[in-house]
């Protein structure tokens, strides 16, 4: 199985900062990377998918760069409704993995 | 869009087998990778496996040798049953579509493994 490490698990941050979250895996997963945001008690919603592209109706604060091994999630100005888990996702290989989360948390 | 929604019991006991149904409403089954997930409570996402109408399903070999999906087109709804459950297999359960990406979920449905 290809394993996804996320870093860091939690981080604490203002409205307004600008965050990034990174996400590695074990081996090379091409292109073949999503990002997922999950508030509490609810279903994850995809964010970006193939590294960088953005889904419809995702705010263009979010970005995703990253090849290969190394990713990275980017909010540009955190907003409130910003405050959740992010999860990213191999999707190369089977099984699909996941990394084990990043809570950004208010400051 | 598509939307999908877990039914089934939300207690098992152990050694007993889940079984959960995903009915989904705004497309068919038909054109979808049909994914079924599970998160237990305050930790991360794990991947069970996928099916597709006209391929096998593919499973996560962790859980494979207790894992079966299958889809019924005529009611649009595809199913998960897990065999001999551990009080480790109490999670919530989500199905959703899409396997390269995951575009839509159902809201997910808990199950706990208790006598």
């Amino acid at each position: 199985d290809i394993q996804m490490t996320q870093s860091p698990s939690s981080l604490s941050a203002s409205v307004g900062d600008r965050v990034a979250i990174t996400c590695r895996a074990s081996q090379s997963v091409s292109a073949y990377l999503n990002w997922y945001q999950q508030k509490p008690g609810k279903a994850p919603k995809l964010l970006i998918s193939a590294i960088s592209t953005l889904q419809s109706g995702v705010p263009s604060r979010f970005s995703g760069i990253g090849t290969g091994t190394d990713f990275t999630l980017t909010i540009s100005s955190l907003q409130p409704e910003d405050f959740a888990t992010y999860y990213c996702q191999q999707t190369y290989s089977m099984p699909r993995t996941f990394g084990q989360g990043t809570k950004v948390e208010i400051k | 869009q598509v939307q999908l929604q877990e039914s089934g019991p939300g207690l098992v006991k152990p050694s007993e087998t889940l079984s959960l149904t995903c009915t989904v409403s705004g497309g068919s089954i038909t054109n979808y990778y049909l994914t079924w997930l599970r998160q237990p409570a305050g930790e991360g996402l794990e991947w069970i496996g996928r099916t597709y109408i006209n391929g096998s399903p593919t499973y996560n070999p962790s859980l494979k040798s207790r894992v079966t999906i299958s889809a019924d087109t005529s009611v649009n709804r595809f199913s998960l049953q897990v065999t001999s459950v551990t009080a480790a297999d109490t999670a919530m359960y989500y199905c959703a579509s899409g396997d390269i990406k995951i575009d839509y979920w159902g809201q997910g449905t808990l199950v706990t493994v208790s006598s």
